[in-house]
């Protein structure tokens, strides 16, 4: 079973762009949930998508924002970005039913996002 | 804001020593407590999903308890070996849907 991918790996952005990171699921999982890590940082919650809705969101401004397709793949968008936003950005997968195994959630390798 | 907390924030041990870590969690609407490893570049990789009150899981020799009525978790490293070194976080959840994780705890084993 493929794991979960995340395009790009590594980007780099001036403040004030915005950026689009990709997350792909593994087959059959409906949720995604996507995190930060900044130094010092443990992850922090953004938002989680399940079958194309936002059902949960994290406490970070608007604009940060998210959207999941009819495949389950989601994106999350930045824009105008801050010298703050550079970090590593994790999305999960988990299949998003209760009971299904408490929701264990499988992790990507990650985009690093530097702003510059 | 809800809090999970784990220590120490870091921890250096020599080869072949044993040691715990702490992950502290709110312990009202608990629903489920994950515990993960995280090796540098790699993908953090989930070691134990706890639910009940008194669990003890058991991979190798990494073993975890769970006490729900206080709020805390063990994680016990049974003789350190190098590939321990890793950071391992605990995730908080009271839905299932949302994980609440800790800073996590910087192990490295010293050969």
């Amino acid at each position: 079973k493929a794991g979960v991918t995340q395009t790009p790996r590594y980007l780099i952005k001036t403040r004030g762009q915005q950026v689009t990171l990709s997350c792909s699921p593994i087959s059959g999982h409906r949720s995604v949930s996507w995190y930060q890590q900044t130094p010092g940082q443990g992850l922090q919650f953004l938002f989680e998508y399940f079958s194309e809705t936002q059902r949960n969101k994290g406490n970070f401004p608007g604009r940060f924002s998210g959207r999941q397709f009819s495949n389950s793949r989601s994106e999350m968008n930045v824009s105008t970005l801050e010298l703050g936003d550079s970090a590593l950005y994790l999305c999960a997968s988990s299949p998003g039913l209760a009971g299904a195994f408490y929701n264990e959630q499988f992790f990507g390798p990650g985009t690093r996002l530097t702003v510059l | 804001i809800l809090n999970v907390e784990q220590s120490p924030q870091s921890l250096h041990v020599q080869e072949g020593d044993s040691t715990n870590f702490t992950c502290s969690f709110p312990s009202s609407n608990f629903y489920a407590l994950h515990w993960y490893r995280w090796e540098t570049a790699k993908s953090p990789e989930a070691l134990f999903v706890m639910t009940l009150n008194g669990d003890e899981k058991k991979k190798g020799r990494i073993s975890a308890t769970l006490n729900t009525k206080e709020g805390y978790s063990y994680l016990y490293i049974k003789g350190s070996q190098p590939e321990d070194s890793a950071t391992y976080l605990c995730a908080f959840s009271r839905t299932g849907n949302q994980f609440y994780f800790g800073t996590g705890t910087s192990l490295t084993v010293i050969p």
